[in-house]
Parts: structure tokens; sequence; C-alpha cells
């Protein structure tokens, strides 16, 4: 199993507040990933990361935000959670981007 | 229209049984394309890469068609272990080569 941790991994919040999930690599993996996943819309790509302080966009990123200070570690931030967040997010590793990934095995988040 | 569908199903076959998953993807400049399996409240994990000329891995067969822009995936003498969602993917250039996800489709092997 590739050596991804996501932290924590239930979580309940109230809406409103600011909640950080983590996600630990010791691949030495150049991208990271952060996928949500709902009924209905599959897994969506939150923002990636193509090295240390070089993050960019996927297709939900509003509400969100991340931060990679060092390799191994990329950090999802909700600033302020609300309802429409709750639901699985998966962090992801790959060596080449749209090579292969590797998925840790989910945050599972709920907003009440 | 999605980028990459899939029926969902669910699919539910007897042991033994083959089954066949289509995908078709609609950007012509997709790159690479992989099947992922997911089991329940699991993450998904890679399957197999989908190559040109065709691919099989012991009961997993897979087939690209670039003109029908069509991912397929057949299963041989399904086992109960099969029983999970299968997630079609495609990357592209113009996307940064990220992963694009169809919704899977869902499996079930019954005895």
């Amino acid at each position: 199993d590739a050596g991804i941790t996501q932290s924590p991994r239930h979580k309940v919040t109230e809406t409103g507040t600011p909640v950080t999930l983590r996600c630990h690599q010791t691949e030495n993996h150049r991208y990271m990933y952060w996928y949500r996943q709902d009924p209905g819309h599959g897994l969506r790509l939150i923002h990636y990361s193509y090295g240390v302080k070089d993050t960019d966009k996927g297709e939900v990123s509003d509400g969100y935000s991340v931060s990679r200070s060092k390799t191994e570690d990329f950090l999802l931030t909700l600033e302020s959670a609300t309802s429409s967040q709750t639901s699985v997010y998966f962090c992801a590793i790959s060596t080449v981007s749209g090579n292969t990934i590797y998925f840790g095995e989910g945050s599972w988040l709920t907003v009440v | 229209r999605k980028e990459v569908e899939q029926d969902p199903g669910p699919f539910n076959v007897p042991e033994g049984a083959t089954v066949a998953f289509n995908c078709t993807y609609s950007n012509s400049a997709s790159q690479s394309f992989f099947w992922y399996r997911q089991d329940c409240r699991k993450e998904p994990k890679l399957l197999m890469s989908v190559y040109s000329s065709g691919n099989e891995d012991g009961r997993f067969t897979a087939q690209l068609n670039r003109a029908s822009q069509y991912i397929s995936l057949l299963i041989r003498d399904s086992k109960l272990s099969d029983s999970a969602t299968y997630l079609c993917v495609v990357t592209h250039y113009n996307q940064g080569g990220k992963l694009i996800f169809g919704q899977g489709t869902e499996l079930s092997v019954k005895p």
C-alpha cells in the first residue's frame, strides 16, 4: 500500500467553523491531490499540488483552500464549513502528472 | 454532458458469469486511460491501465477504441469478491494531466 495517511478520518463539525484535513505521504511523490466523492457526482478534483508551494484549482475549488509547505504534507482547509461540504474527502499522490495515482483511506466529514 | 460517462448499474450477475462495462469520454485529446476498483466505504484502487492494443490481466480484459472514444472492461468467470464499483478514468493534455473520473459502475456478483 502507498504510504498515505489522512487525518482526521472522521469529523463532525458545525456550520461556519473552520476545518483542516491533513494528508501525509512517505513516498516523496511530487504530485498530491484532494478529491471529494458524492453520490451522483463521483470523484471530483478540489485542488492539486505539483510541488512545494505550487498548487492549482480543480473542478470544485470554491470554499476550499490548500497549502503545501513540505513535500510530504498537503492540507485542505474549509474556511467556513457549509452543509454542502459534507462529503468523503480523498487525498491522492502520483509520481507523474496524469499517471497512476494512489489514494488515502478517506476522511468522512459531516457539517451540521 | 459529463466528460466521462459510465452506466451506473447496478449489474447483478451470478458467479461464473462474464460481464462487460463500457465507458465513453468526450475529449479527443485524452491521453491515458485506467480502470479503478472501489469497494464500499474504501478508497479507489488501480485495477489496470488501458492500452490502445488492449490488455489482459488474468480474468480482466481492457480495450480502448480511440476512434469511438470508448473504453471497455470485461470480467470473465466472475467471483463474489469482484463485487465493487468500477471507475473509468481518463487524463488529457489540456487538463494538466489530471485524472477525470466517471461516476462508476456498480457490480454485484451473487452465489
